[in-house]
């Protein structure tokens, strides 16, 4: 079964407008991490938020928060006031068990972004 | 702020050739990942080493080898290349922490292998 499933391969959004980005995810374990990556067109990786299975509150930072809904296993990214530097693909991408077994990050298969004028 | 260094950026080779990516994890991170990147695709886990040990290995083929050095810095040698393995190759860092899942992986540029 998938991890991580990202059901939007391609989205847009008009400048200044939000935007939500969908990832649900399975794990068995309590504990785990959920992330959001953006990859611009020059391929490299930018982390953008993280969200905690023990966290009470929504991850926020700057434009990018994240609505956790726990009993729905879902993790979506909501930006806020689109830019035009915001177009590039977004990763959702989960991480099970405590920092302590240094566990690896497994990615959905991304939602490309396009912002239009 | 120091960031994940690879090298080299791009990298061309022919069939059946041999590569080998390097990677300068951030300093004090004691964590490094190797990441599979091909067109269009997610990343793929490839493998992972703490202080210099081998904790994970996920869709590495047998060609692929890696190893942490006592510096910290990370090699991935890749044996009898195929087209297949044209991908954008990442190396990641991260620290461990206690108590909680986060830990963000910081993801170098990439090195993009094209094999011909």
């Amino acid at each position: 079964a998938q991890k991580i499933t990202q059901t939007q391969p391609g989205m847009f959004v008009q400048e200044k407008e939000a935007v939500t980005l969908d990832c649900t995810y399975d794990t068995s374990d309590p504990s785990y991490g959920l992330f959001w990556y953006k990859q611009p067109s020059s391929g490299e990786m930018i982390f953008l938020i993280y969200q905690g299975s023990y966290d009470q509150q929504n991850a926020t930072e700057g434009r990018y928060s994240l609505n956790f809904q726990k009993a729905r296993k879902s993790a979506n990214l909501v930006i806020s006031a689109s830019q035009l530097g915001d177009s590039a693909m977004y990763f959702c991408a989960m991480r099970e068990g405590f920092t302590g077994t240094a566990s690896k990050l497994t990615f959905g298969t991304g939602t490309r972004l396009q912002v239009t004028l | 702020a120091a960031g994940v260094i690879q090298s080299p950026r791009h990298l061309i080779k022919e069939k059946r050739e041999t590569a080998t990516l390097k990677c300068y994890p951030i300093p004090r991170h004691d964590t490094v990942y190797w990441y599979q990147q091909g067109p269009g695709q997610d990343p793929q886990f490839l493998i992972s080493f703490y202080e210099k040990m081998q904790s994970d290995k996920g869709s590495i083929p047998d060609r692929f080898s890696a190893q942490q050095f006592s510096d910290y810095h990370s090699e991935l040698n890749m044996s009898s290349l195929e087209l297949g393995d044209s991908a954008l190759y990442f190396c990641a860092s991260s620290l461990r922490t206690s108590g909680r899942s986060s830990g963000e992986l910081f993801f170098g540029e990439g090195s993009r292998l094209t094999v011909l």
